[in-house]
Formats: structure tokens, C-alpha cells, sequence
């Protein structure tokens, strides 16, 4: 079974901090995103990467930077929290490969909450 | 513009009974696929079925069937015999073919859900 772990399913920071999600799937897929996900406004994309060290914005990227440098690690970094970044955040992963007809694989999120 | 629109918010329906969740979408790419999640209030993302923009049936997994119709854009996720463990938000995504200058045709598109509640 695939399996996408998220560090924390819950996490309070505070204005200003700098927040580290952390990421990591056991299948070797090629492909990771963050999403995040909010009330009436479904999962919108931040970030994704289809191979270590490559990375590509997503609909809603500022205020977000993102790390990989091996190929099960895919980090979401909050430069400066916000508190309109206070959110559910999922991460997931996919096969790469000719066709893109793969599921995405999710981890259980965390629910990140800047005060 | 919003690529996958889903104009339910939130249905209801009783238990047994069949229901129909809506999703049309909208690209000019004519390879894409189109994906239905269920999300419990646990928040675990649980993929269901997936169409293929060329595949010519509808796609069936167990009590799950989209109702694929090209030519109007829609990608409607049929539930018979709902169960209570239906109740949760349903998510409709696609993703589109992959563009000629990065791998971004991986990525999903996502709409903003439907509540489904089960009643006994």
C-alpha cells in the first residue's frame, strides 16, 4: 500500500514564524503537491514537484516555498506565517511516466492554525 | 476560470436510494481524465473512480459509476444504494493533458465539493 505521511496533523504557530510541513511517501512516485484546502473553496494547488530539486507553482503560491531535495521528502515552508494562511494542508503523491492516468495518493493532512 | 464546477453544495438522500453528484468541467485539451474523492470528516482524501477523456464506457467500481458525457462537459459520480458511510464531502478533479513545456499535466484541478448526507 502507498503510504503519504505528513509530520503533524495539527500545528499552532504564531504571526510571523516560519513553518515547515514536511512530506514523505514510501513509493517512489515522481511526482508530489501541496494542496491547500478550505472551506467552500475545495483543494487548491500550491506547489508541486516531478523530480527532485524541480518544482513548478501552482494557483496559489505566494507567501509559500517548497524543498526537495531527495525523491520521498517534500517539504511546504511558510516563510513568514500569516494568519490567512491558517488552513487544512494535504499533500500528495503520484506516479510519473507517459499518460498521467494514476490516482493521487494523500496524506492525512495537517491543520495548521497561525495566531 | 474554474475548470471543474460542482453547483451542489450540499444533497441529501435517503439511505438506499441511488443518488447523482455534478460535475461538469471544462478544458480544450483533448486528453485529460477526471477523478471523484471522498472526503470523510476523518479529512482522508479516498480516491473513488477515474475517467479517461477516450475511454468509451463509463467507468463502474462497485456501487460508484460516472456518468461521462463528452459532448456537454459533465462527469456526474452516480451512487446506488447509498449507505450512512456515504455521508462526506465528494470532490470532482481533472487533470489535463501534459503541456509541451513542463510535467505540470500531473496536477489535478479540483471543485469545491458536495456535501453528501445519508439519512436512515
Amino acid at each position: 500500500d502507498v503510504k503519504v505521511t505528513q509530520s503533524s496533523r495539527y500545528l499552532v504557530k504564531r504571526t510571523g514564524e516560519k513553518v515547515f510541513l514536511e512530506c514523505v511517501q514510501d513509493m517512489d512516485h515522481e511526482n508530489m503537491f501541496w494542496y491547500r484546502q478550505d472551506p467552500g473553496l475545495g483543494l487548491r494547488l500550491i506547489y508541486f514537484s516531478y523530480d527532485v530539486k524541480m518544482k513548478e507553482k501552482g494557483d496559489i503560491p505566494e507567501g509559500y516555498s517548497v524543498s526537495r531535495e531527495k525523491k520521498e521528502r517534500f517539504s511546504l515552508i511558510l516563510e513568514s506565517a500569516s494568519t490567512n494562511q491558517t488552513s487544512m494542508y494535504l499533500c500528495a503523491s503520484t506516479p510519473g511516466g507517459a499518460g498521467g492516468d494514476y490516482e493521487q495518493y494523500f496524506g492525512p493532512g495537517t491543520r495548521l492554525t497561525v495566531t | 476560470a474554474q475548470k471543474i464546477t460542482q453547483t451542489q453544495p450540499g444533497m441529501f438522500v435517503q439511505e438506499k436510494e441511488a443518488v447523482t453528484l455534478d460535475c461538469t468541467y471544462d478544458t480544450s485539451d483533448p486528453s485529460y481524465g477526471l477523478f471523484w474523492y471522498k472526503q470523510p470528516s476523518s479529512g482522508e482524501m479516498i480516491f473513488l473512480i477515474y475517467q479517461g477523456s477516450y475511454d468509451q464506457q463509463n467507468a463502474t467500481e462497485g456501487r460508484y459509476s460516472l456518468n461521462f458525457q463528452k459532448a456537454r462537459k459533465s462527469a456526474n459520480l452516480v451512487i446506488s444504494a447509498s449507505q450512512l458511510g456515504d455521508s462526506a464531502m465528494y470532490f470532482c478533479a481533472m487533470r489535463e493533458g501534459p503541456s509541451t513545456n513542463s510535467n505540470s499535466g500531473y496536477a489535478l484541478n479540483f471543485g469545491k465539493g458536495t456535501s453528501l448526507l445519508v439519512t436512515p
